[in-house]
């Protein structure tokens, strides 16, 4: 399967920073969606952007498939925005990817303080 | 998008018994899949549940453990049988939404075994 990479592992702003974070995958894919997963568990869809950017409020995402990385940027960071921000792709099955499934990094912790 | 529930939405169960985990979409979908999240893990793909036909495993997981129902197009159902601590996870159930690109995930149920 493909094999995603995100950086960094953690991150720690102050309220009101700004931030950029990354994703490389090792293959061609189809899909590419950004999410948040909060506290209590749940994942938010921010982003689905196989190519391009797109804008959404203070985040960003821009990816470059035939680099095979995307960038999620977020601006004027708030305390809310603290949690986990995974980075998933859809392979192509006929690159050994299973159908439909999504692959994910191993994400990155974003702490912001007050 | 796709609006998923799933059932209980939390539970600690004893080591040896085994728990179904509920999960209804508010629209008819060919795929559902279901995943797993170990403490401070990634999500892992379980299974692809296609209704009318067997559940397809993925390399690590099998039917005896893991059984799934697929009833109808806004239904399925996972049982995790036998429980030991190292099942102490979150499991979310994830459709495709009506674009048939974006993906979605449910609320997912926490699962502690003692």
């Amino acid at each position: 399967g493909i094999q995603v990479e995100q950086s960094p592992p953690d991150l720690i702003l102050q309220e009101g920073a700004n931030s950029t974070l990354r994703c490389n995958f090792s293959d061609s894919v189809n899909n590419l969606q950004w999410f948040h997963q909060n506290p209590w568990g749940q994942l938010i869809n921010l982003f689905y952007i196989p190519s391009g950017t797109k804008q959404n409020g203070r985040l960003s995402a821009t990816t470059v498939a035939t680099e095979r990385y995307s960038l999620l940027y977020i601006s004027s960071s708030q305390t809310t925005d603290s949690g986990v921000y995974f980075c998933a792709v859809k392979g192509r099955p006929d690159r050994g990817s299973t159908l439909g499934r999504l692959y994910f990094g191993r994400g990155t912790q974003l702490t912001v303080w007050p | 998008s796709a609006v998923i529930s799933q059932k209980p939405s939390r539970d600690i169960c004893q080591r040896g018994t085994s728990l179904t985990i509920q999960c209804q979409v508010d629209s008819q979908v060919t795929m559902m899949f279901w995943y797993r999240q170990q403490p401070g893990q990634s999500l892992t793909l379980i299974a692809t549940a296609n209704q009318g036909s067997e559940a397809t495993y993925e390399s690590g997981f099998v039917i005896d453990k893991f059984p799934i129902s697929r009833p109808n197009l806004t239904f399925s159902t996972l049982t995790v049988s036998n429980m030991s601590p190292e099942d102490s996870s979150i499991y979310l159930c994830s459709v495709v939404g009506p674009s048939s690109y974006e993906q979605y995930f449910g609320p997912g149920t926490r699962l502690t075994v003692t």
